[in-house]
């Protein structure tokens, strides 16, 4: 089955710039979209379609696929940034599921 | 605006099944742009898609609980619907209905679900005896 792999922390500080990658065999074949969750609420799609922002989005948000990497960029990270990201994919290669990344813990210091 | 509400009982007891609806409001479930998907979190875990229906009943499961897992959709009512039979404490976890956008795998020339764009605000359901 198809996995992907996401660091379980990253740290950045206030104004600085962050990446969260996903790591998946051949990853840049597929679509990959991205998800803010924070404590006691539900997930936030922030980048879809690699790299596509949903409107309400602040443009800080980017995304990139390429090669076996995903990688979401928040520039000019604020504290209310600090959140758990989740990458995930459609896989059609063999069981035709949905799947997510482990999730990544974006701490601002 | 779209809204998704979850319903259905909070405790399960082990071996029993697990049922939730999941009401649309806002917009049509029977709209050909979109499916309608089930995920679960357990609780500080991460998280994990369960499956997808499209509004004719088309339907796509997580292989790993495919054996136990039946999506359905009631168009009529604007609800979709999961059961999970034979549940145990592992499938203790908040469980979340959302909309997923279709879209074109230009590779394998498909329509699958994609991104998740709308989602209830999720249900925790404790399966304890």
């Amino acid at each position: 089955s198809y996995v992907l792999t996401q660091p379980p922390s990253v740290s950045v500080a206030p104004g600085k710039t962050a990446r969260i990658t996903c790591g998946g065999n051949n990853i840049g074949s597929k679509s990959v979209h991205w998800y803010q969750q924070k404590p006691g609420q539900a997930p936030v799609l922030v980048i879809y379609y690699d790299s596509d922002r949903p409107s309400g989005i602040p443009e800080r948000f980017s995304g990139s696929n390429s090669g076996n990497t995903a990688t979401l960029t928040i520039s000019r990270v604020e504290a209310g940034d600090e959140a758990d990201y989740y990458c995930q994919v459609w896989d059609s290669s063999s069981d035709h599921r949905g799947v997510f990344g482990g999730g990544t813990k974006l701490t601002v210091l | 605006q779209l809204q998704l509400q979850e319903s259905g009982p909070g405790l399960v007891k082990p071996s029993e099944t697990l049922s939730l609806t999941c009401t649309v409001s806002g917009g049509s479930i029977s709209s050909s742009s979109y499916y309608w998907g089930w995920i679960r979190q357990p609780p500080g875990k991460g998280l994990e898609w369960i499956g997808s229906i499209y509004y004719s009943g088309s339907t796509y499961y997580n292989p790993s609980l495919k054996s136990r897992v039946t999506i359905s959709v009631d168009t009529s009512k604007n609800q979709f619907s999961l059961k999970l039979s034979s549940v145990t404490a592992a499938d203790t976890a908040v469980y979340y209905c959302a909309r997923q956008i279709q879209y074109y795998d230009y590779i394998w020339g498909s329509y699958p679900p994609g991104g998740i764009d709308y989602w209830g605000q999720g249900t925790l359901v404790t399966v304890s005896s």
